[in-house]
């Protein structure tokens, strides 16, 4: 089973659409929790970070279950500039006070107008 | 502020070859970062680094080698390339602490024949 999962989409939705992501996650141990944007041909870029209260930004927010080990996005009023992979990532404190990140595959969100 | 930044941006290379991608960043981070993207599959790190002169396996660390021999540098080698290391490359780094996030260079697109 992957560390991470996400649904691949494409996801197609119209201009102006709620859209939500969710992702499931199997290690317990994982301390913090994003959402990265990633845009054709380029790197990933942090979106939000993902807290336990649940968190907003603007349009964006996200929820995070950690007893059911379940991490969700939702994008609202999207614009055709959301138009992107979306990476479910987890981060895992290692050592020296580093964290290793674990990606999910993404799942793929195109905006029509 | 260049952020970080990734040389060559793309290449191509025949089995055997060896070569060497390189990572800056002008952040002072402490941190740095070398992952693999490959389709189907999320980002997989391979090498890591918590400071100068220090380095660490991540994942996937077979087949390649790093040095970081000064704070803002960090080179990932290819000592003799196979097809499977055909791939886009990212770089990112970190400061030190919790909660801190991880900056992507634009990747390395690489092709090996």
């Amino acid at each position: 089973r992957k560390e991470v999962e996400q649904d691949p989409g494409p996801f197609n939705v119209p201009e102006g659409a709620t859209v939500a992501f969710n992702c499931t996650y199997s290690n317990s141990a994982s301390q913090s929790f994003f959402w990265y944007r990633q845009d054709c041909r380029k790197e990933p870029k942090l979106l939000m970070s993902v807290y336990s209260s649940g968190n907003e930004d603007g349009r964006f927010t996200a929820q995070l279950n950690r007893a059911s080990q379940y991490i969700s996005l939702l994008i609202r009023d999207s614009k055709l500039s959301d138009s992107a992979t979306y990476l479910c990532v987890l981060g895992t404190i290692i050592n020296f006070g580093n964290e290793k990140l674990t990606f999910g595959t993404g799942t793929r969100l195109t905006i029509i107008p | 502020n260049a952020g970080v930044t990734q040389t060559p941006k793309f290449r191509v290379l025949k089995t055997g070859q060896s070569m060497t991608l390189l990572c800056a960043q002008d952040m002072n981070h402490e941190y740095m970062y070398w992952y693999r993207q490959d389709p189907g599959m999320g980002l997989r790190l391979i090498h890591y680094s918590v400071g100068e002169g220090t380095t660490a396996k991540g994942e996937v660390p077979d087949g390649y080698n790093v040095s970081r021999l000064k704070k803002q540098n960090f080179l990932l080698g290819l000592e003799s390339a196979a097809p499977s290391q055909t791939s886009v490359y990212f770089c990112a780094s970190r400061r030190h602490g919790g909660q801190e996030t991880q900056y992507f260079g634009p990747g390395t697109r690489l092709l090996v024949l």
